[in-house]
């Protein structure tokens, strides 16, 4: 079945600096994959989500990459702000959102 | 739109007794997803449901766990005679449609079991 590696566990950036975080999907047959943003004891939210048939998606700070050939798809923050100190999760899917395979999180702090 | 509506937002529980977790889907809304969130940890996939249908409970343990969805009313998650292992937060999820697109998750529900 299909497993999602996240790295890092843990991210600390200046404030202002860009944050990256990768994810790696073993299932080629994969073809959603999106990105959701949990505040500390608030619930997960989408913040972007990217599909199979486009290799790069942007929404102002926020962009996200897709390779299939290599399976990875990496999360790309510019200019951090103190409001993007999260848990970031990548997860993946064929076609149903209750196949979707989450990762174990990335915990971003952005140092002030 | 309300959005997706869990209570309770906390519960205490002895080993041994029932909890009892709602989760009320936006509106217009009819796949429900339950998931599982340890302290420091991922989400864990718990169990879907459509109105009046389990259609994949295949992450939920067999025993002491159940989840329904009536045709009126909210969706319920119950553990029954909790252990300690099963302090954590459980969020529910509703989307309008299965395919992939938005999960709009609902604040969770912690349970602490004492």
């Amino acid at each position: 079945g299909e497993n999602v590696e996240q790295h890092p566990s843990t991210l600390s950036v200046q404030e202002g600096d860009s944050a990256v975080i990768k994810c790696t999907y073993s299932d080629s047959a994969s073809n959603y994959f999106p990105w959701y943003k949990q505040e500390l004891g608030k619930r997960p939210q989408l913040i972007i989500d990217i599909r199979s048939n486009v290799g790069e998606k942007k929404d102002q700070r926020i962009a996200v990459t897709l390779n299939k050939t290599a399976k990875h798809f990496s999360l790309h923050i510019t200019e951090t702000q103190p409001e993007d100190s999260a848990v970031y999760f990548c997860a993946a899917s064929m076609w149903s959102n209750y196949q979707l395979i989450w990762g174990a999180g990335t915990k971003l702090i952005i140092k002030p | 739109n309300a959005g997706v509506m869990q209570n309770p937002r906390h519960l205490v529980r002895r080993r041994g007794q029932e909890a009892r977790l709602r989760c009320s889907p936006m509106k217009g809304h009819s796949h429900v997803y339950w998931y599982r969130q340890l302290p420091e940890e991922g989400l864990k996939f718990m169990v879907y449901l459509q109105k009046e249908n389990i259609i994949d409970e295949s992450g939920m343990p067999k025993e002491r766990f159940s989840a329904e969805f009536p045709k009126e009313g909210p969706s319920i998650l119950r553990i029954q005679q909790v252990v300690r292992g099963d302090s954590a937060a459980y969020f529910c999820a509703s989307s309008q449609a299965v395919d992939t697109g938005e999960l709009f998750f609902g604040e969770g529900s912690r349970l602490t079991v004492l």
